[in-house]
């Protein structure tokens, strides 16, 4: 299967700080990556849908200016939290899609601000 | 926006048994899939199946697309089958949106 890579894996920060987190495919060229966050024992929440060259398509309830994406190339997307606060604390994972539609996904990102 | 239910929300299960988790949506979808997610966060792409069935080894998947569902068939469970099964949907925005999970425990 088409692999995605996800770095770092584990980050700890203070608060006001910002933490920018990279998320890349390694075989396969992915126009449409997507960002996921997952609180403990839930389900993923989707956060937004990153296209290369173009905005990201954020979800409701996102705020855009604190979950800035960028989608500079074919096979890299990055996910920088500006400002982070406690409340960001969490687990966030990207995600690739292959030109058949199905998903791939990246090992995840643990997020701590202290 | 769609909604996607998963059941049960939790089982346990002891080595060697059999077991069926579902998946519902309540609109029609473009793909679907399944995915394992182990102790450490990491989703393992376990089916693509927007339609039919499929089988890899002990594993089995049905979506009846019409009737806006989906089972998934674990056979001869073990151990490391412990985890969070998750079904995801594709709209036609293509956007996955993910279930509400099984967590499965399989005990030795």
């Amino acid at each position: 299967g088409a692999v995605v890579s996800q770095h770092p894996s584990r980050v700890i920060c203070k608060s006001g700080t910002s933490v920018k987190i990279e998320c890349r495919s390694l075989d396969f060229q992915a126009t449409t990556m997507f960002w996921y966050r997952q609180f403990p024992k839930q389900s993923l929440m989707l956060m937004a849908t990153s296209n290369e060259g173009s905005k990201a398509t954020y979800e409701q309830g996102v705020e855009k200016d604190k979950f800035l994406i960028n989608h500079a190339s074919l096979t890299l997307s990055t996910l920088t939290v500006t400002s982070a606060h406690p409340e960001d604390s969490s687990f966030y994972i990207c995600s690739a899609m292959g030109n058949t539609g199905e998903l791939f996904f990246g090992e995840g990102s643990r997020l701590t601000v202290l | 926006g769609i909604q996607v239910e998963q059941s049960p929300p939790d089982l346990i299960l002891q080595e060697g048994a059999n077991s069926t988790l579902r998946c519902n949506f309540s609109d029609s979808v473009n793909n679907l899939q399944w995915f394992h997610q182990n102790p450490w966060g990491q989703l393992i792409n376990l089916f693509y199946i927007p339609s039919g069935t499929k089988q890899n080894g002990r594993l089995s998947a049905t979506t009846v697309a019409t009737e806006r569902y989906s089972l998934l068939y674990i056979s001869s469970s073990q151990t490391t089958d412990s985890g969070v099964y998750f079904c995801a949907v594709q709209t036609g925005t293509y956007k996955y949106i993910f279930g509400t999970g099984t967590r499965l425990k399989v005990l030795a």
